[in-house]
């Protein structure tokens, strides 16, 4: 089955810097690469995704990348704020009707 | 639409003891998923029902563990007998994986907090 590695765990920058947090993944079938942010005590929520026929896709401040042939991809988030604060999950699946592997969580810190 | 609709939200309970979580999927969506998290394990999948079909199992981590999903709108998610190291909290979601409505998104539900004494 699919696995992901997800790195780091914990990731502290100052309010106002860039946050990466990067991805690998093994089943060359996959080609859905979600990204969800969980709030302290609060269900996981999807921020942004990424299919494996587009390389790069952004939202504002947020913008994720896909390399297909290294099997990786990347959150990016710019010019952080408070309410980034929260752990992110990356996910990978093959689409359709199956479930979504998840990375084990990247705990995102901003300090003021 | 009210979401994702999962209860209990907490529960406590003791070692030995059978353990039902419940779960009402958005309307409309034919996919319906169940996971555990825990600080160790992070998100697994433990099972997930397209068309109220289980289609895969293979995250469920014992015998003790089953789930069903009787219609459309209702999936439940039972332990017997608990054990200590089943706490954690439980998440159902569910998707539109068909036609063009499809867009792999899962909408969690707010979580069962587990804890087995």
């Amino acid at each position: 089955g699919e696995n992901v590695e997800q790195h780091p765990s914990t990731l502290s920058v100052q309010e106002g810097d860039s946050a990466v947090i990067k991805c690998t993944y093994s089943d060359s079938a996959s080609n859905y690469f979600p990204w969800y942010k969980q709030e302290l005590g609060k269900r996981p929520q999807l921020i942004i995704d990424i299919r494996s026929n587009v390389g790069e896709k952004k939202d504002q401040r947020i913008a994720v990348t896909l390399n297909k042939t290294a099997k990786h991809f990347s959150l990016h988030i710019t010019e952080t704020q408070p309410e980034d604060s929260a752990v992110y999950f990356c996910a990978a699946s093959e689409g359709g009707a199956d479930g979504l592997t998840f990375g084990k969580g990247t705990h995102l810190i901003i300090q003021p | 639409d009210a979401g994702v609709i999962q209860s209990p939200r907490h529960e406590v309970t003791e070692m030995g003891q059978e353990v039902t979580l419940r779960c009402k999927p958005i309307s409309g969506h034919n996919s319906l998923f169940w996971y555990r998290q825990t600080m160790m394990r992070g998100l697994e999948l433990l099972i997930y029902f397209n068309n109220n079909v289980p289609i895969d199992d293979s995250g469920m981590p014992e015998d003790r563990f089953s789930a069903k999903m009787p219609n459309a709108s209702f999936s439940t998610l039972k332990i017997q007998p608990s054990e200590p190291r089943d706490s954690a909290v439980y998440f159902c979601a569910s998707s539109t994986p068909t036609g063009t409505a499809y867009t792999g998104e899962l909408f969690f539900g707010e979580g069962s907090r587990l804890t087995v004494l």
